[in-house]
């Protein structure tokens, strides 16, 4: 299997603060990469596809990038509804996997 | 919009077999692929594995041996069954849309509101 590494775990950020989130996979994936924002007792959502597109309807302080093994997903400037939990996906092999969270606090 | 929706017993009994039901409407289930993915309380998301509308399946190696999906397009659902289970599997269950053959656009971009499962006696 694939591992998707993100890091950091867990942060704390200011309203207003530009936050990046790193996700490595073990092998090369391409761009085949999504991100999900999850909120405590909801749904995840997507945010990202194909390592940079914005799924739609999705804040444009939101964006992706990278490709191969490394991936950022960036915030530029934090809102009150973005803490959450973010999760990296792999769907270049079977099975699909995903990081592990990264939980973006309020500081 | 493409809404989904879970459904099935809420507590499942050791070594007993879990069954859910995911029901799409507001689009078509041809043409895409139907995820499972799970979470523990407290934990991170699994993969649990995804069926294609025609029937070809794709399982995580972790839970092949226990887990089947089946489709059922006329009726627009899809199912999950998961055998033997222990409090190891107790989670949220959620499917979701997961992709064409050919467009990554609908890469689990729809997912249903989830459904929590206890396994326990």
């Amino acid at each position: 299997d694939i591992q998707m590494t993100q890091s950091p775990s867990a942060m704390s950020a200011s309203v207003g603060d530009r936050v990046t989130i790193t996700c490595r996979a073990s092998q090369d994936i391409s761009n085949y990469l999504v991100w999900f924002q999850q909120k405590p007792g909801k749904v995840p959502e997507r945010l990202i596809y194909s390592a940079s597109r914005l799924s739609s309807g999705v804040p444009s302080r939101f964006s992706g990038s990278g490709s191969g093994t490394e991936f950022t997903l960036t915030i530029s400037s934090l809102q009150p509804e973005d803490f959450a939990t973010y999760y990296c996906l792999q769907h270049y092999t079977y099975p699909r996997t995903f990081g592990h969270g990264t939980k973006v606090e309020i500081k | 919009q493409v809404q989904l929706l879970e459904s099935g017993p809420g507590l499942v009994k050791p070594s007993e077999t879990l069954s859910l039901t995911c029901t799409v409407s507001g689009g078509s289930i041809s043409d895409y692929y139907w995820s499972w993915i799970r979470q523990p309380p407290g934990k991170g998301l699994e993969w649990i594995g995804h069926i294609f509308h025609s029937g070809i399946t794709n399982y995580n190696p972790s839970l092949t041996s226990r887990v089947t999906m089946s489709v059922d397009t006329p009726k627009k659902q899809f199912s999950l069954t998961l055998s033997t289970v222990s409090a190891a599997d107790t989670a949220v269950y959620y499917c979701a849309r997961d992709g064409t053959r050919s467009d990554r656009r609908f890469i689990l971009d729809v997912w249903g509101q989830g459904t929590t499962v206890t396994v326990s006696s």
